[in-house]
């Protein structure tokens, strides 16, 4: 069974930083990976789409790579903003659809 | 971009009562909708695929009877938590694929809030 797992699971930095979000899988037989975020008591909101056949994808200040021989993704947030704080997820998808844990992130202003 | 509505977004019911919740796909078919729980804190938890004109394929653990799911159109799955109990509080999110978007892309609701007291 696929297991998806994020690290780390909170992070918190101050307003300008360059970030990374991690996100790891144990199956490589995906079809495509989704980062989403999650804003409290929200739904989820898409932010980027690689498909298997890719290794990145960027929009605006987020840029997501995937390895899937090695089984992991990351997800590059340039110059983070207060408006950034959110959870961040991503989702591997192969036969099923599989959330990782979540990464809980603080930007200080 | 592709738009999923889910309806209510929040719900308070007494012990005993059923909720049911609605997710559309407004501007594109979807075959298969997803339905997740999300415990406070915790990841989302993927409860039952929901194909349209068939029966449901729930996840290990998750009661059929309890969660009926009814997916009758390409636009529309309902989830109804029948005899809720307030153990059943949490968020419900649906999602759908687009049945003509070769990506695979995920699109979801806003998530229902369910408060059993």
């Amino acid at each position: 069974k696929q297991e998806v797992t994020q690290i780390p699971a909170a992070l918190s930095v101050p307003e300008g930083e360059n970030l990374v979000l991690n996100c790891s899988f144990t199956d490589s037989a995906i079809y495509n990976l989704q980062w989403f975020r999650q804003d409290p008591g929200k739904g989820l909101t898409s932010l980027l789409l690689i498909q298997s056949s890719q290794r990145e994808q960027t929009s605006g200040r987020l840029n997501a790579s995937l390895d899937k021989s090695s089984g992991r993704s990351t997800l590059y947030i340039a110059a983070s903003q207060p408006g950034d704080s959110a959870t961040y997820l991503c989702a591997v998808i192969g036969n099923q659809f599989y959330f990782g844990t979540g990464t809980s992130l603080t930007v200080i202003p | 971009g592709a738009v999923v509505s889910q309806h209510p977004s929040r719900v308070i019911c007494k012990s005993g009562t059923s909720v049911k919740i609605e997710c559309r796909s407004l501007d594109f078919q979807a075959t298969t909708m997803f339905w997740y729980r999300q415990f406070p804190k915790q990841s989302l938890m993927l409860m039952a695929t929901s194909n349209e004109g068939s029966k449901a394929t729930y996840e290990q653990g998750v009661e059929k009877d309890k969660f009926l799911i009814n997916h009758a159109s390409l636009t529309l799955s309902t989830l109804t938590v029948t005899s809720a109990h307030p153990e059943d509080s949490s968020f419900y999110i649906c999602s759908a694929r687009d049945l003509v978007d070769s990506n695979e892309k995920l699109f979801f609701g806003s998530g229902t809030q369910l408060s059993v007291l």
